[in-house]
C-alpha cells in the first residue's frame, strides 16, 4: 500500500486562484516532499520539507507539515495555466542501511483560463 | 548539464516477451532507482542501483532485473511481459546512495499487447 494519500484525486480552478491539495502518510518520515507531473512525463522535484520543520516556502509554493496529524499540504497561489499538472507527495524514510521514498497516487490540477 | 536521459521514448510488445529500457543519469549522480507508473497512480520504485549493485527493492517479481554500469548508467529488464506490465517507467538519479532529492527522466511508455 502506498505510505502518502494526497486529497481531492482532482481539482479545477480558475486562472489566478489558489489551489490547496493534502497528502496524508501513516508512518514516522525524514521528510516529505511535493513532485510535480505534467502529461505524463517525468517528475519534477518541487520542495522538501524535513520532519522538523512546520512551513516551507518556495516563490508560489507554500507548503506545512503537521507530523503528529501525519498530514502536509501544498498550496499554489495565483495559480496560471501552466500549473496545470499532477502534483504528488512522496515521504522519505531512512532505516539503518537504506532509504525509502514513497508516493501517493496524486492530485491532478486543471488551471481554467 | 545534462538531465537525466531515457530510452526508448515508447515501445511496443507483445506477451511473453521480453524488453530493456536504457537510463543515463545526470551529470555527477552515482545512484539510479526506477519506477513502474501505471495509468492515474503514483509511481511505484522496483528497485535502486548504486556501486553498480542492488541496494534495495520493491514489491516487484524476479521478471523485473536490473544493471549499473560503472559509468552508472542503468538498464531495467523485463522477462516474460505480461499485459499489467503497460505503464510509464521512469528513471531517477540522486547521488550517493540516499539521495534525497531525486531528479527524474522523461520515462518510457511501454504498452504490452
Amino acid at each position: 500500500s502506498q505510505q502518502g494519500e494526497e486529497d481531492p484525486q482532482a481539482l479545477s480552478i480558475q486562472e489566478g486562484e489558489n489551489a490547496t491539495m493534502n497528502c496524508s502518510y501513516k508512518t514516522s518520515i525524514n521528510n516529505l516532499q511535493w513532485y510535480r507531473q505534467n502529461s505524463g512525463r517525468g517528475l519534477v522535484h518541487l520542495i522538501l520539507i524535513r520532519s522538523n520543520e512546520r512551513e516551507k516556502h518556495s516563490g508560489r509554493l507554500r507548503v506545512t507539515l503537521d507530523t503528529s496529524k501525519k498530514s502536509s499540504s501544498l498550496l499554489i497561489t495565483a495559480s496560471r495555466a501552466a500549473d496545470t499538472a499532477s502534483y504528488f507527495c512522496a515521504t522519505y524514510q531512512i532505516f539503518s542501511n537504506d532509504y525509502k521514498l514513497s508516493f501517493g497516487a496524486g492530485t491532478t490540477v486543471t488551471v481554467r483560463a | 548539464d545534462a538531465g537525466v536521459t531515457q530510452s526508448p521514448t515508447h515501445l511496443i510488445k507483445t506477451r511473453g516477451q521480453q524488453v530493456t529500457l536504457r537510463c543515463s543519469p545526470k551529470s555527477g549522480h552515482d545512484t539510479v532507482s526506477w519506477y513502474q507508473q501505471a495509468l492515474g497512480q503514483g509511481p511505484q520504485f522496483i528497485f535502486q542501483y548504486y556501486e553498480e549493485e542492488e541496494r534495495q527493492r520493491g514489491n516487484f517479481p524476479d521478471r523485473f532485473s536490473g544493471h549499473q554500469f560503472p559509468n552508472y548508467s542503468s538498464e531495467l529488464n523485463v522477462n516474460a511481459l505480461l499485459l499489467g506490465d503497460s505503464a510509464l517507467y521512469l528513471c531517477a538519479s540522486s547521488l550517493g546512495g540516499f539521495g534525497e532529492t531525486q531528479y527524474f527522466g522523461p520515462g518510457t511508455r511501454l504498452l504490452v499487447l
